[in-house]
């Protein structure tokens, strides 16, 4: 099984500033197929992200996945206000797995 | 515009069975991937299954789960199901069904239906 590590756990900014995000596979992602994904309190995760880099439909392009191999980044240009939430990582080249979540943080 | 909705009962005794349902609107379960995932505090996001069309129907499942799960679809209702069986305190989350693309990205989610296991 591929374990999907993020971090940092936690990252607390201001609105405006930029935010970057990593993901580590234990293995190599076959085909870069990873996923990154927001979630809010109390909703299901919405995908931002698929293939490392392409954003799904009606995704900001402040949103913007980079990364292949094992290494992974999702970075957030400018915060807005709707940006703080948890962001989770998600592999599916081989069966399909999650990272633990990183949560953005009003600083 | 696609949307899942689901269905099924939010609390069950340890060794009962769980089963849940998803109707598919706007879109055809005969096409792409329709997958089961659950979330805890203590495990996290989880994959548990899926079912797909291709020719016939295939099925794959999460190793920790294989034993006891089972994924259906429902052409005539347009609809998937989620079956676990002998469930444990430790079945105790929130599921969601969801709409697999890309090979495995899930785009469409369902509301989540909280899962509790208690005597």
């Amino acid at each position: 099984e591929i374990v999907l590590t993020q971090s940092p756990d936690t990252l607390s900014l201001s609105p405006g500033e930029r935010a970057t995000l990593s993901c580590r596979a234990s293995q190599i992602v076959r085909s870069n197929y990873l996923a990154w994904y927001q979630q809010k309190p109390g909703q299901a995760p919405r995908l931002l992200i698929y293939g490392a880099s392409s954003r799904d439909t009606g995704i900001p392009d402040r949103f913007t996945g980079s990364g292949s191999g094992t290494d992974f980044t999702l970075t957030i240009s400018r915060l807005e206000s709707e940006d703080f939430a948890v962001y989770y990582c998600q592999q599916y080249g081989s069966s399909r797995t999650f990272g633990q979540g990183t949560k953005v943080e009003i600083k | 515009q696609v949307q899942l909705q689901q269905s099924g009962p939010g609390l069950l005794k340890p060794s009962q069975t769980l089963s849940l349902t998803c109707v598919i609107s706007g879109f055809s379960v005969s096409r792409n991937s329709w997958d089961w995932i659950r979330q805890s505090p203590s495990r996290g996001l989880e994959w548990l299954g899926r079912t797909y069309y291709n020719s016939k129907w295939y099925n794959e499942y999460a190793e920790s789960v294989k034993s006891r799960i089972t994924v259906t679809a429902d052409t005539s209702k347009n609809q998937f199901s989620l079956q676990l069986n002998s469930v444990t305190p430790e079945d105790t989350a929130v599921y969601y069904c969801t709409r697999s693309v890309q090979w495995g990205a899930f785009d469409i989610w369902g509301q989540g239906t909280v899962v509790t296991v208690s005597s």
